[in-house]
C-alpha cells in the first residue's frame, strides 16, 4: 500500500551527538517527500522536503537525501542541540496532493 | 508570514455535543485540509475542500463529520454528535494550487478537542 515508516522513537541523545530518524515510504512513482517538526505545545512546521530523486532537502542544520533505490528519506543533523527537542514527522504527497505522515518520532536531546 | 489560524486552541464538550472547530486560510490559498492527530499517535487526513465542494475524503471523515466554507475567509470542522475516540488535536492546513510539490499545506496549531 502507500504508506510511510519512520523509526520508532524516542530518541535520546546528547547535545553535539549525530542524528539520524530513518523514514521510507511505498508509493507508485515519486512523490514529493518532506519533513515536518511538532515542537511541544505547537503545530506543524514544514522543516525541509525533497520533490524528486537524489534532492538533497536542507534546512537548520537538518537534511534528508530523497533516495529511490532505497525509497527513504532519512533526516539528519550533525550536532543536535537541546532546542531541536520535538516531534519529527516524515511525510509524503499523494496522487490527490494530501500528505500521508509517518507516526512521528520524538526526539529528546539533553545538556 | 501569512499564517493558517485555528480557534479554538482548546474545545472541551460533553459526549453527544455538536462542536464546529474554525480555520482562517491563508487568503490566496485554494485548497483547505482538516486532518487530527489522537495523542502520542500519527497525523491523519480527515478531508479536503476545493472549489466549495469536498474533493476527498477519508474512512474517518463520516456522516458525523462536515465542512464548510461560509464565507471568503473561514472554514469549518463541524461534528455532530459528539464521540469519546474524537478527542484529538485537529489540524486545519491550506494550499496555494501552484505550488503543491514544492509547497505543501501550511498547518494552523491545531485545536485541541477534549470529549467528556
Amino acid at each position: 500500500g502507500n504508506s510511510v515508516t519512520q523509526m520508532e522513537g524516542p530518541v535520546t541523545l546528547s547535545e553535539e551527538a549525530f542524528l539520524t530518524i530513518n523514514c521510507t515510504y511505498t508509493a507508485t512513482g515519486y512523490p514529493s517527500l518532506f519533513w515536518y517538526v511538532q515542537y511541544p505545545g505547537e503545530g506543524l512546521q514544514l522543516l525541509l522536503k525533497a520533490t524528486k530523486a537524489d534532492d538533497k532537502g536542507s534546512n537548520k542544520g537538518f537534511e534528508a537525501t530523497y533516495r529511490k533505490e532505497t525509497t527513504s528519506f532519512h533526516l539528519e543533523k550533525g550536532s543536535v542541540q537541546v532546542s531541536d527537542s520535538a516531534v519529527y514527522f516524515c511525510a509524503r504527497m499523494d496522487s490527490s496532493y494530501k500528505l500521508i505522515f509517518g507516526s512521528g518520532t520524538r526526539l529528546l536531546v539533553r545538556p | 508570514e501569512p499564517e493558517v489560524t485555528q480557534t479554538p486552541s482548546h474545545q472541551v464538550t460533553q459526549m453527544g455535543q455538536e462542536v464546529i472547530l474554525r480555520c482562517v486560510p491563508i487568503s490566496n490559498h485554494l485548497y483547505f485540509y482538516w486532518y487530527r492527530q489522537i495523542l502520542g499517535q500519527k497525523v491523519e487526513f480527515l478531508v479536503s475542500f476545493y472549489n466549495n465542494e469536498i474533493s476527498e475524503k477519508s474512512e474517518i471523515f463520516d456522516d458525523q463529520f462536515s465542512v464548510e466554507r461560509p464565507d471568503g475567509s473561514n472554514f469549518t470542522l463541524k461534528i455532530r454528535s459528539t464521540k469519546l475516540e474524537d478527542s484529538a488535536m485537529y489540524f486545519c492546513a491550506s494550499s496555494d494550487p501552484w505550488t503543491f510539490s514544492n509547497q505543501p499545506q501550511h498547518f494552523g496549531d491545531g485545536t485541541r478537542l477534549s470529549i467528556l
